[in-house]
């Protein structure tokens, strides 16, 4: 495989649930990011990591938790989410963090909160 | 911090016509600069970006941009547009302020082209 993969595609959870969204790259690239994309409004940075270490959290509430455990996966832990966090969650990686590296990103995790 | 604004949130044209997309941003500080592309059901594929020397810098499937310093504008272009090129069409700009490079994008632009 090639390019930066997320699964699972498509996730129905109730707000009491726990469940993990996951990515992981195949470009040996150092930096990795989860945005949030909704409706009506721009993407959302909500974590950077470079090189497994979290450089970025975005002001994000404590119900999205992530994890880096080396630089080609990525992790989003869900717990306790609310109707409002219902959107298109995208991975992304690129070479590095700074210099204008462009970002690659996955297809996404379609996430709906009952 | 940096902004991004895209003026047109939908833009229909007809097949083989010319189109430009708009974007402006808010700082005039050195900027890095991108375009993405989204097609449904998909992440964001880059199309094009500016990072320094010439002002027109060109990108996959026919698109071009045009970096203008003084209107702090980025506007994306192409001369002939396809049906295929239906999407969602995302301006992006590196905010380099506060100790790290983070991407702000643009609400999007979508872009119909018609038979």
């Amino acid at each position: 495989e090639t390019g930066v993969t997320q699964t699972p595609r498509h996730l129905v959870m109730g707000m009491t649930n726990k469940k993990s969204l996951k990515c992981e790259q195949h470009l040996g690239h150092n930096a990795m990011y989860w945005y949030k994309q909704s409706a009506k409004k721009p993407l959302e940075l909500m974590f950077v990591y470079s090189l497994e270490e979290r450089v970025e959290n975005n002001s994000v509430p404590s119900r999205f938790s992530p994890e880096c455990p080396n630089s080609s996966h990525l992790f989003l832990h869900l717990h306790t989410l609310q109707p409002e966090d219902s959107a298109l969650y995208l991975c992304a990686s690129s070479q590095e963090v700074q210099g204008g590296q462009p970002q690659h990103f996955g297809d996404g995790t379609r996430l709906s909160i009952l | 911090a940096q902004s991004v604004t895209q003026l047109d949130s939908q833009v229909p044209v007809f097949e083989e016509a010319p189109v430009e997309l708009r974007c402006n941003y808010s700082s005039s500080v050195s900027v890095y600069l991108f375009w993405y592309v989204q097609y449904p059901n998909q992440g964001l594929q880059l199309l094009l970006k500016y990072l320094s020397g010439s002002t027109l810098v060109k990108g996959i499937n026919g698109f071009e941009a045009e970096f203008n310093k003084s209107q702090t504008s980025f506007h994306l272009r192409k001369p002939s547009v396809h049906i295929s090129d239906t999407a969602e069409y995302f301006c992006a700009v590196s905010d380099l302020q506060g100790g790290s490079e983070k991407l702000v994008f643009g609400k999007g632009t979508k872009l119909t082209v018609n038979p």
